[in-house]
């Protein structure tokens, strides 16, 4: 399986400002996803990331608001900027296949715990 | 669009009982189907995965989930609940090269 690291574990932000999440694959992947998940509930889609191309955003997320980066395959950053405490989340980064993966699974970082404040 | 139920967001068993976490999902095709386990602070892992091949699937750490396309269930069973197996659970589904859909979680509980 892909392993992938997330930057950082944890930040706590203040209104207003911005913060780039960073997630690193250890292998060169085509498609690497964005999630967020809030207080006690599931995983939310927030876009797709190909390299070479602009990110495919899921209803609800704005790139104004979650600017993507993948500038290559093994790559990618998340921007939540102008955080309010409602961004107060795990956001996940993740990976579908890899060398060793396959028929579709995807494999997680271990998230960025964001609270804002 | 597929749906994913999780039935039970929170459960709670005896240590050395059985596990059993419910998962239906809804789709038009044959899907895929997953669980994963999120343990505190730390990201998704894997379990186990249906992708159309035998319908009862071993995973990790003991847990198996049989595929059952009359019922559209992808229930995740344990015989034996072990303290570590304290965790949040997340039955998901994807159609072949599409994205994936996450159930609201079941929160498991071991009692000692």
């Amino acid at each position: 399986s892909a392993v992938i690291s997330q930057k950082p574990s944890r930040d706590i932000c203040q209104r207003g400002t911005s913060l780039t999440i960073q997630c690193q694959v250890d292998s060169q992947v085509t498609m690497m996803f964005w999630y967020r998940q809030q207080p006690g509930q599931s995983l939310t889609l927030i876009a797709t990331a190909n390299q070479g191309s602009e990110a495919t955003y899921e209803s609800g997320f704005v790139i104004d608001k979650f600017p993507i980066s993948r500038p290559n395959l093994t790559f990618s950053t998340l921007t939540v900027s102008n955080m309010s405490p409602e961004d107060s989340s795990i956001y996940l980064c993740s990976v579908e296949g890899g060398p060793s993966g396959s028929l579709g699974e995807q494999y997680f970082g271990p998230g960025t715990r964001l609270t804002v404040t | 669009a597929q749906s994913v139920t999780q039935l039970g967001s929170h459960v709670s068993v005896s240590e050395g009982a059985l596990v059993l976490l419910r998962c239906n999902y809804s789709s038009s095709v044959p899907p895929y189907l997953f669980w994963y386990v999120q343990y505190p602070n730390q990201g998704l892992q894997l379990l186990l995965k249906y992708t159309s091949a035998a319908t009862l699937v071993k995973g990790i750490n003991g847990f198996e989930a049989e595929f059952k396309k009359s019922e559209t269930s992808f229930h995740l069973t344990k015989p034996s609940a072990h303290m570590s197996d304290a965790a949040e659970y997340f039955c998901a589904v994807s159609e072949p090269g599409n994205q994936f859909y996450f159930g609201t979680g079941t929160s498991l509980t071991v009692i000692p």
